[in-house]
Order: structure tokens, then sequence, then C-alpha cells
């Protein structure tokens, strides 16, 4: 009964090699986030789209880039993957008009070597 | 922007003990005021949330009180447990939920 699946659980690329992580919900929720959360740390908001529309934080860097083809789906595109972009990202979803409550899948762990 | 801010950031407390922690919050549009647990290695967990029109609310050894005159609000975990071991974070969200800010975290240490 997951939720918010993301995968893979956890990922290694190398310094500059492009990476994908994916996330799926079942919750038929229309607002998708990514975070990228740094140990002892805030989950940091990356992007979030409301719908299909893209909102994108103002210090996201462009290395990072997001796809949500259909509802259920979201991806998060790292183009040139640096050793300071090694972390823990979540995807989460929740609904407008209520609850508002969150719903945060397991995490991708990121290690770039 | 809104900016959230938190304390403790760091809070330990023997078994039995109550804790609370405490946040503040810069934008008088939010009105959602959720809290997470994060224990290590796993995703943060909704433990309780308040909205604006409710002054307090209690779930069995938790409550959370917001005061949104002077733009705060706090949990409250009662005769704490070993597993109440975590970091805990708030948040503030605006009316449609789109825009949630977290707070910097406090970890909570029970000591048996």
């Amino acid at each position: 009964d997951a939720m918010v699946i993301q995968n893979p659980r956890y990922q290694v690329t190398q310094f500059g090699k492009p990476v994908t992580l994916s996330c799926s919900q079942t919750l038929n929720h229309n607002v998708m986030y990514w975070y990228q959360q740094k140990s002892s740390q805030a989950p940091k908001l990356l992007f979030h789209y409301y719908d299909k529309d893209f909102n994108n934080e103002a210090d996201t860097p462009d290395n990072f880039q997001s796809r949500r083809p259909n509802t259920s789906f979201c991806f998060l595109d790292i183009r040139s993957p640096g050793l300071g972009d090694a972390a823990m990202y979540l995807c989460a979803t929740s609904m407008t008009g209520g609850p508002y409550e969150q719903y945060f899948g397991p995490g991708t762990r990121l290690t770039v070597t | 922007g809104e900016n959230v801010e938190q304390h403790p950031s760091t809070l330990s407390v023997q078994e039995g003990d109550s804790a609370v922690i405490k946040c503040t919050y810069s934008d008088s549009a939010s009105n959602y005021f959720p809290w997470y647990k994060q224990e290590l290695g796993k995703r943060p967990q909704l433990i309780i949330d308040i909205r604006s029109n409710v002054g307090e609310k209690k779930d069995q050894r938790i409550a959370v009180t917001l005061n949104k005159t002077a733009k705060h609000f706090s949990l409250h975990i009662t005769e704490t447990q070993p597993e109440d071991s975590a970091v805990y974070f708030c948040a503030a969200s605006d009316n449609d939920g789109q825009n949630f800010v977290f707070g910097p975290g406090t970890r909570l240490s029970v000591l048996p």
C-alpha cells in the first residue's frame, strides 16, 4: 500500500554523469515536490508542480531539472552532478483544497564519486 | 517570503518528562502548521498539524498550540519515551498548501 514511491533508493553516480531520480504516487495528488536533504538539515525545496505548472525555487541550481509527464510520475534530473549534490532526495505530494499534509516518499540517497 | 525559526536545535529529556519545541513564522498569510518527525534514515512523517482557526490540538501524548497574533506555535510531547527520539521539523504553509517552509529542526533525545 505504498503511496509515494521513489526509485532507486540508493544511487551512485560519477562526478558530471547525468542521473535521473524517479517518483510515483498512488494518491492522485495534484501537487508534487522535490526536496534535497543533507544530513542533520531540514528538507530544502527544489521545485514543485501544481498540476502541470512548474514552480522553481529561486536558489535551485540550473543543474537540477524536473519533468512531470502525468499526475502520477515526477522525475528529477541532475545534469552534471557535483560532489556537493550528494544528499537524500525526497519526493512529496499533497492535495490543494485539503488535507494539506505532504506525504513523503522514502527518499533516494545519492552518492557522487 | 516565509521564514520559519525553530528552537531549540537540540533537546535532551529524561524518559517520562515533557518536551516542548517552539517555532515562529513571519508570513501572516500562513495558516497551516504541520509537525514532522524524522527518524534516522527514514522519511519525514506527519505527527500532528493545526490550522489557523484552531488554537490547540491534541492527539494522545502530543499537542500543538498556535498563537496567530504572535506568529508562534509549539509542539508538546508528554510522558516521553525512547522511541520519541528523532528530529522534529515544524513547517508553515499558506492556504493552498503549496508553499511549505520547514524550520531547521530539533534533535530530541529521550534518555532512559
